[in-house]
């Protein structure tokens, strides 16, 4: 079956530009989060839905960081204005179950921003 | 909060050689634990988990035993093939959520 999709897969971005990441999670998972990967570093936790509901935002960096899910299931990442510290890979994860419970996150490709 | 130590530096070894990452952990309550590989290319793939302190996880060759009184979980394999040349991360779940928190990811690259 299909898994975790993401677009776009690159992102260019001048400084001060709005962008907006797109996850498709798998079909029926319940929770998605949503990590960023600096080059050469481990995935860091951004934010948490289950569901619709963002439980857990706590790892978002700014507020120029804002993500939502309104149906459940697609869910986009949007960061305004963005900085060169803003470059890395976002990632975002799927799982079927809520919390409580050790599921398996599956992963998306990521999105490769880059900001000059 | 959390968080997970994995060894520094890439590591490279001959093909059937014995291949060791080590990892350990620091947490407040009793994590489940895993180990991602992201292939070349590729996206995070989980390799294997334990939930519970003496569990181990094994897969593709691979184990890797939840050790709670050393908080340890090493990855290991006995004879490593050129296909296992990949980047591989630590981590743990922490929260009431599941949120991974991950080690920096060691580059294993596996020569002829």
């Amino acid at each position: 079956g299909a898994g975790v999709s993401q677009s776009p897969r690159y992102k260019v971005a001048k400084r001060g530009q709005d962008v907006a990441l797109r996850c498709d999670p798998i079909s029926g998972h319940v929770s998605l989060f949503w990590y960023q990967q600096a080059l050469g570093q481990g995935p860091e936790f951004l934010t948490y839905f289950q569901n619709e509901a963002q439980l857990d935002k706590s790892g978002l960096p700014s507020d120029r960081f804002f993500a939502e899910r309104p149906e459940g299931s697609v869910s986009t990442l949007k960061i305004q204005r963005t900085q060169q510290e803003d470059s890395a890979v976002y990632l975002c994860a799927s799982s079927p179950r809520t919390s409580g419970i050790t599921d398996t996150q599956y992963f998306g490709p990521g999105t490769r921003l880059t900001v000059l | 909060g959390d968080s997970v130590t994995q060894m520094e530096g890439p590591v490279t070894l001959s093909e059937e050689a014995f291949l060791t990452i080590n990892c350990t952990y620091t947490a407040t309550g009793y994590p489940s634990l895993f180990w991602y590989v992201q292939y070349p290319g590729e996206g995070l793939q989980l390799l294997l988990k334990a939930t519970k302190a003496d569990d181990k996880g094994s897969n593709k060759g691979f184990e890797a035993t939840y050790r709670k009184e050393t908080t340890s979980f090493h990855l290991e394999k006995g004879s490593v093939q050129v296909s296992d040349s990949a980047v591989y991360f630590c981590a743990l779940s922490e929260g009431g959520n599941n949120r991974l928190a991950f080690g920096k990811g060691n580059q294993v690259v596996v020569i002829p």
